[in-house]
């Protein structure tokens, strides 16, 4: 079945413990991408992939951290985790961008307490 | 004003009506529209996409681009209790990774 594989998908952790959260894709997608989602703010685009070992930075980057070794790999690392971070995360992929439509996960809420 | 606008809602329909949600957006290099669907607990899912402007029909959802007005709508016909979920739409400027999403609108149809 092709989809995009969050884990953990819930995680309650203490401020500045740091944490990554994982993504993976069977789909062969070049895109892949990171979003937070909050009442009232929506969808926002933390980080993007177009390709392995090109990533950057999407409209609220601060605090987290990518890396892309590997194509069907994305994770999201929290260095030192804040309150402000608590928020539902969704990773997502694509054949060629916003056009062709994300895949999404099941999505990770994270607690920081 | 924010790049896209969407009303946040929520909706509340009976079981057989015509749904009309709709979005607005500034950005006039916006070329690529589509329309999410996400239902509770679950990630979004692509329901619908548009390029440029003119309609899309799919079955009983119909989406429509007004690039003049800057204006993009999803109709739904015959709405059913299974169409109950939040419906978020989004636009790029070229089949790039900047995916741009309103905040949504909370659909429920009532039996």
């Amino acid at each position: 079945e092709a989809q995009v594989t969050q884990n953990p998908r819930y995680l309650i952790t203490v401020t500045g413990k740091k944490l990554t959260v994982t993504c993976s894709q069977n789909m062969n997608h070049e895109y892949m991408s990171w979003y937070r989602q909050d009442p009232g703010l929506g969808l926002r685009q933390i980080y993007y992939s177009m390709n392995v070992e090109v990533t950057d930075k999407g409209d609220v980057p601060e605090g987290y951290k990518v890396s892309r070794k590997e194509k069907r790999n994305f994770p999201l690392i929290l260095e030192s985790p804040s309150p402000n971070q608590t928020s539902l995360y969704f990773c997502a992929s694509s054949f060629g961008g916003g056009f062709y439509g994300y895949t999404f996960g099941s999505g990770t809420r994270l607690t920081v307490v | 004003q924010k790049e896209v606008e969407q009303d946040p809602g929520p909706l509340s329909v009976p079981e057989g009506a015509i749904v009309s949600l709709n979005c607005t957006y500034s950005n006039s290099a916006f070329q690529y529209f589509m329309w999410y669907r996400q239902y509770s607990r679950k990630g979004p899912e692509l329901l619908m996409y548009t390029y440029s402007s003119g309609n899309k029909e799919d079955g009983r959802f119909t989406a429509q681009v007004d690039k003049s007005s800057k204006y993009i709508s999803l109709f739904i016909r015959d709405s059913q209790p299974s169409d109950s979920a939040t419906y978020l739409c989004a636009m790029d400027e070229g089949g790039s990774e900047k995916l741009v999403f309103g905040k949504g609108t909370k659909l429920t149809v009532n039996p």
